[in-house]
C-alpha cells in the first residue's frame, strides 16, 4: 500500500497568490515525521519543512506552512505569496519511527507559478 | 548548498558495465542514505549506512552494493547495468540526533545506461 499519496500531479498558481499542495499518509506507527522537499528543474532536493507526529502546532518556515490534520492523516503544504522561483516539483515524505530512518516519498506535485 | 557532495554529476555507460557513485555526507553526519529516482518508480530508498555499518535495506537490487568508509564517505556500486538502471541517484545524510532528523540531499548523480 502507498504510504504517501499526492493526488495533484500538476498545479498552476498566479504570482503572489497562495497554493496548497495535498499530501495524505498511511502509517500505524504512532511516532513519525512528515517532510516536504522541493526539487527544481536543476534536480537537487531541498528540504523545506518538517512536522512531527507529536507536535501540537502546525510547522511554519517563512512562506511555507504545513496544515497538519492528524485524524485525517493529511499534511498539506501551503506556500504563501508565490514567487516565480517556487516553480518546481514538491515531494511529501514520511519517516516512520523516531530516529534516522528512511524516507518514503509521494509521487510529487509540479507547481508552475505564472507571472 | 546542502553540504552533501556527490560525484560524478553525470555518468553515461553501456549495458553490462559497472560504475561507482561516490558521496560525502555533511560534516558530522554519521548516517548516509541512497535513493534512486526514476520516471516509472519515483523516489525509492535503496540502502542506509550508519557510522560504517549497514542499517537498513530497501528496494536495492542484488547487482547493487554499497559501503561506508571510516572517513564516512559512501560509495554505491552498480554492476551488470541494464537500461532500466538509468536514473538519478541521490545520497542524503542526517545527524541522527534530535527529533527532526531531516535528511539533506546531495545534488545527485544522473546515470544513463545506453
Amino acid at each position: 500500500a502507498q504510504k504517501i499519496t499526492q493526488t495533484q500531479p500538476g498545479m498552476f498558481v498566479q504570482e503572489k497568490e497562495a497554493v496548497t499542495l495535498d499530501c495524505t499518509y498511511d502509517t500505524s506507527d504512532p511516532s513519525y515525521g512528515l517532510f516536504w522537499y522541493k526539487q527544481p528543474s536543476s534536480g537537487e532536493m531541498i528540504f523545506l519543512i518538517y512536522q512531527g507526529s507529536y507536535d501540537q502546532q502546525n510547522a511554519t518556515e517563512g512562506r511555507y506552512s504545513l496544515n497538519f490534520q492528524k485524524a485525517r492523516k493529511s499534511a498539506n503544504l501551503v506556500i504563501s505569496a508565490s514567487q516565480l522561483g517556487d516553480s518546481a516539483m514538491y515531494f511529501c515524505a514520511m519517516r516512520e519511527g523516531q530516529g534516522d530512518y528512511k524516507l518514503s516519498f509521494g509521487a510529487g506535485t509540479t507547481v508552475t507559478v505564472r507571472a | 548548498d546542502s553540504g552533501v557532495t556527490q560525484t560524478p554529476k553525470h555518468l553515461i555507460t553501456a549495458t553490462g558495465q559497472r560504475v561507482t557513485l561516490r558521496c560525502s555526507p555533511r560534516s558530522g553526519d554519521l548516517s548516509v542514505y541512497w535513493y534512486q529516482q526514476s520516471l516509472d518508480q519515483g523516489l525509492q530508498f535503496l540502502i542506509q549506512y550508519y557510522n560504517g555499518e549497514e542499517r537498513a535495506k530497501g528496494n536495492i537490487l542484488e547487482r547493487f552494493s554499497a559501503q561506508q568508509f571510516p572517513d564516512l564517505h559512501s560509495e554505491l556500486n552498480l554492476s551488470s547495468l541494464e537500461l532500466g538502471d538509468s536514473a538519478l541517484y541521490f545520497c542524503a545524510s542526517s545527524e541522527r540526533q534530535g527529533a527532526k532528523n531531516e535528511q539533506y540531499f546531495g545534488p545527485g548523480t544522473r546515470l544513463t545506461v545506453t
